[in-house]
């Protein structure tokens, strides 16, 4: 069965830099979620998009900004990147339309800040 | 606020010995529960859930949790551990029908089974 599947996932980045991570949703899933994972840290939420809207906002920072795009994926866009960036980023979807928030988890894009 | 709470940071165990990880979750309406795993350097993998119905719930690989709702406990068990369960477990929840179903995890428990 086909997965969440997540691109790139390894991300080198310098302070300062942007970065764009992209998350393809498992195929008629309708939303999609962000998650931060810090080194040793539970996963927190950060954004999430419903039918290409946003949906719910989490601790994402102001210098963080997502989409979700026509053909259902989604990408976010992280900017003037800090060392504390570094994180394992998952995204995750869901077929919320049928009232299920079972989110199934993509591998995750490991990015390291330095 | 919502939370949850994980009782224990890291447990070791030896195979073949019983696992129970304990879970509370902070909320006061009907919530939606889950349990993850995350292998090392995995993503995290679905071990059950509970939406409604029987509070006992089985999920893969011989796990089961129990919801007591007077309690906000959903503890995980297993009967018998195996090296292989060598992992991490993230207990989470989401609010059934309020937000718009974003979970809420867990610290975690890392699990280590010594062969």
């Amino acid at each position: 069965a086909a997965g969440v599947i997540q691109s790139p996932r390894h991300l080198i980045k310098e302070k300062r830099e942007t970065a764009t991570l992209k998350c393809y949703p498992i195929p008629r899933h309708d939303t999609v979620y962000w998650y931060q994972q810090g080194p040793g840290q539970d996963p927190q939420f950060l954004i999430s998009f419903y039918e290409k809207m946003q949906s719910d906002k989490g601790s994402i920072p102001d210098r963080f900004s997502a989409q979700q795009f026509s053909d259902y994926h989604s990408e976010l866009n992280m900017s003037s990147l800090e060392l504390g960036d570094s994180a394992l980023y998952f995204c995750a979807s869901s077929l919320r339309r049928t009232g299920s928030d079972e989110q199934f988890f993509g591998p995750g894009t490991r990015l390291t800040v330095l | 606020a919502q939370s949850v709470s994980q009782h224990n940071h890291h447990v070791i165990l030896s195979e073949a010995a019983s696992l129970e990880l304990g879970c509370n979750y902070s909320y006061g309406g009907t919530v939606n529960l889950f349990w993850y795993v995350q292998y090392p350097g995995q993503h995290l993998q679905l071990l059950l859930k509970y939406f409604s119905g029987d509070p006992l719930v089985k999920g893969i690989k011989g796990f089961e949790a129990e919801f007591i709702k007077s309690k906000f406990s959903f503890n995980l068990r297993k009967p018998s551990v195996q090296w292989s369960d060598t992992a991490e477990y993230f207990c989470a929840f989401s609010n059934y029908g309020g937000s718009q179903g974003n979970l809420i995890f867990g610290k975690g428990t890392k699990l280590s089974v010594k062969p």
